[in-house]
């Protein structure tokens, strides 16, 4: 099977602007979970969507939204960028059933905002 | 909530030398616990989790991790270390349930030296 991918990998924006990264899962995963990692607050949950419908939230403002589709590709957005934005953007993807709370990441998008 | 501690943000150790990864978990249910690897600008790879079944968990590439619940402790330890080791290791738990997110702790990088 393939693995999680996202695109871009890399991406440079100025402040104000928006952005939106995609992550495609595995085959037949529904679930998919995003996740910025800085090296000073580590890896943040960002949210969670499962059939279309976000599951889970983590404690990041506003400006930063999701959607999932139905087949199960999913994209993330963020609204005026701020350079606090920079990161690594991580999308992970997990079995419909029987799951053991495993994950499966992708490669990243890195953000880089001027 | 859960919550994540790995003790030490950088470790070094000799090529050959045994490898120990310090994590303790907080949490109020029977967790999940995980451990991954991140090699630089990639997404993370799963080395080893545990779902309550064997407290001693063995994983990829010689790894494994003893889940102790008495110390609420999760150590991954390697016998002898190779330079293809160095690399961020990430801690990571979710309540036995299929609806929570991960909980990372901050990542330890590993140096290995020849």
């Amino acid at each position: 099977k393939a693995g999680v991918t996202q695109t871009p990998r890399y991406l440079i924006k100025t402040r104000g602007q928006q952005v939106t990264l995609s992550c495609s899962p595995i085959s037949g995963h529904r679930s998919v979970s995003w996740y910025q990692q800085t090296p000073g607050q580590g890896l943040q949950f960002l949210f969670e969507y499962f059939s279309e419908t976000q599951r889970n939230k983590g404690n990041f403002p506003g400006r930063f939204s999701g959607r999932q589709f139905s087949n199960s590709r999913s994209e993330m957005n963020v609204s005026t960028l701020e350079l606090g934005d920079s990161a690594l953007y991580l999308c992970a993807s997990s079995p419909t059933q029987g799951t053991t709370g495993e994950q499966f990441f992708g490669p990243g998008t890195r953000l880089t905002v001027l | 909530a859960q919550s994540v501690t790995q003790l030490g943000s950088h470790v070094s150790v000799s090529e050959g030398a045994l490898v120990l990864l310090r994590c303790n978990y907080s949490s109020s249910v029977p967790p999940y616990l995980f451990w991954y690897v991140q090699y630089p600008n990639q997404g993370l790879q799963l080395l080893l989790k545990y779902t309550s079944a064997a407290t001693l968990v063995k994983g990829i590439n010689d790894f494994e991790a003893e889940f102790k619940k008495s110390e609420t402790s999760f150590h991954l330890t390697k016998p002898s270390a190779h330079m293809s080791d160095a690399a961020e290791y990430l801690c990571a738990v979710r309540v036995n349930s299929g609806n929570t997110p991960l909980v990372f702790g901050k990542g330890t990088r590993l140096s290995v030296i020849a």
